[in-house]
Parts: structure tokens; sequence; C-alpha cells
């Protein structure tokens, strides 16, 4: 079975801020790593993905991760918070992209507040 | 593409009532999921279709929901009766390979 642990289920940061958000998985066989974020009463949108491949991964809107084998981690970082980031950040896990079917396995979320 | 269509966006009912939540895939899309969305229980996977084919249902939480999926462009997720506890955000996602596509979401307001 895989889960991730989202550390921290608020965070807050400067504009002009680094952001991390940080996220743990466990997983019995490699794991395919997704960022998500929900702004309020949306959906959820993906922001990037670790399947195979370079282990920093580049996404949408300036966010960033890498993928870390030894540290079974995936953290969200991006060099400078925007008011337009405040949201909340979803870390999600899978071990199938075909077969049983990519479900995914969510963490409990990160709320980020970007303050001036 | 228009991405994954929820409806209702918002529906508030009584207690006992059937609630019908709609979702149109992304075309091309093999895969479908439900996931319901609530403060205590975060983002919980209730069903998903592989192929119009219900493939794992372990997570709907009793026979009173039911989902079925009779295309490949549209799925429903049924409730019968409702309870105040099944008030939540539900979300429709599709898949094709790697990438999950979320719907906007259905929020539902059992009273």
């Amino acid at each position: 079975a895989q889960s991730v642990t989202q550390l921290g289920s608020h965070v807050s940061v400067s504009e002009g801020a680094l952001v991390l958000l940080r996220c743990n998985y466990s997983s019995s066989v490699p794991p395919y790593l997704f960022w998500y974020v929900q702004y309020p009463n949306q959906g959820l949108q993906l922001l990037l993905k670790y399947t195979t491949g370079a282990t920093l991964v580049k996404g949408i809107n300036g966010f960033e991760a890498e993928f870390k084998k030894s540290e079974t981690s995936f953290h969200l970082t991006k060099p400078s918070a925007h008011m337009s980031d405040a949201a909340e950040y979803f870390c999600a896990v899978t071990t199938s992209l075909t077969g049983g079917g990519n479900k995914l396995t969510f963490g409990t979320g990160t709320q980020l507040k970007v303050e001036l | 593409d228009a991405g994954v269509i929820q409806s209702p966006r918002h529906e508030v009912t009584e207690m006992g009532q059937e609630v019908t939540l709609r979702c149109k895939p992304i075309s091309g899309h093999d895969y479908l999921f439900w996931y319901r969305q609530t403060m205590m229980r975060g983002l919980e996977l209730l069903i998903y279709f592989n192929n119009n084919v219900p493939i794992d249902d372990s997570g709907m939480p009793e026979d009173r929901f039911s989902a079925k999926m009779p295309n490949a462009s549209f799925s429903t997720l049924k409730i019968q009766p409702s309870e105040p506890r099944d008030s939540a955000v539900y979300f429709c996602a599709s898949s094709f390979r790697e990438s999950i596509y979320f719907g906007e979401g259905s929020w539902l307001t059992v009273v």
C-alpha cells in the first residue's frame, strides 16, 4: 500500500519569500508522485508530476519539486511567493500508471497563506 | 477541450431524497474516477472505471451509493436515500495514462 504525509496543514509565507511544502511518501515499489493545487471553490489542478527520468520536476506557475528516493520525499518549492499562490496543495502518490489504473492516494493537504 | 464537466455544481437536498451527480469526462480518456472531499476525511476515492467498466468500488461507503458509466462520455453517482453525513464535495476525474484531470466538483449539502 502507498501513502503520503504532508507536514504542516497550514503554511504562511510573506510575498516574495521562498515557498516550501513538504511531502513524504511510503511505497513498497517505485512511486509516481504528483502535486495538485486547489483554489477556493474549485477542483484540483495538476501542478507537476514525477514519473520517470529527471528527479527535479518543473511545473506550472513557477513551482518545482525534487524526488529524493533516499529521503522518500517530494517537496514542492517556489523561489518567490505571489499572492495568487494562496491555495490548498495536495501531494499524491500512485504505484501504477496502467493496468490497475492510476488511482491516486492523496495527502491531507497544506493550506498556503501568502501575506503582504 | 472543455475539461471534465460536472453537474450540478451545488445541490441542497433534504435527508431521504435521492441525489444524482453527473460527470462528462474528457474525450479520449479511458479512466474515470469519483472522489469525495470532506474536512474530516480529506480526499477519498469512491470508485473508478476503465473503459466504462467499474474496476474498484471498495471506497463506496455503503449500499446507498451507486455509480454507473453507460458510455464513454457520461457517468453518474447516485445516493439514495441521502443522509446529512453525505454532505461533501464530490469530484469526478478522468485520465489517460499518468495525468488525472479533475472537474470543478459538485457541492452537496443534505439537510
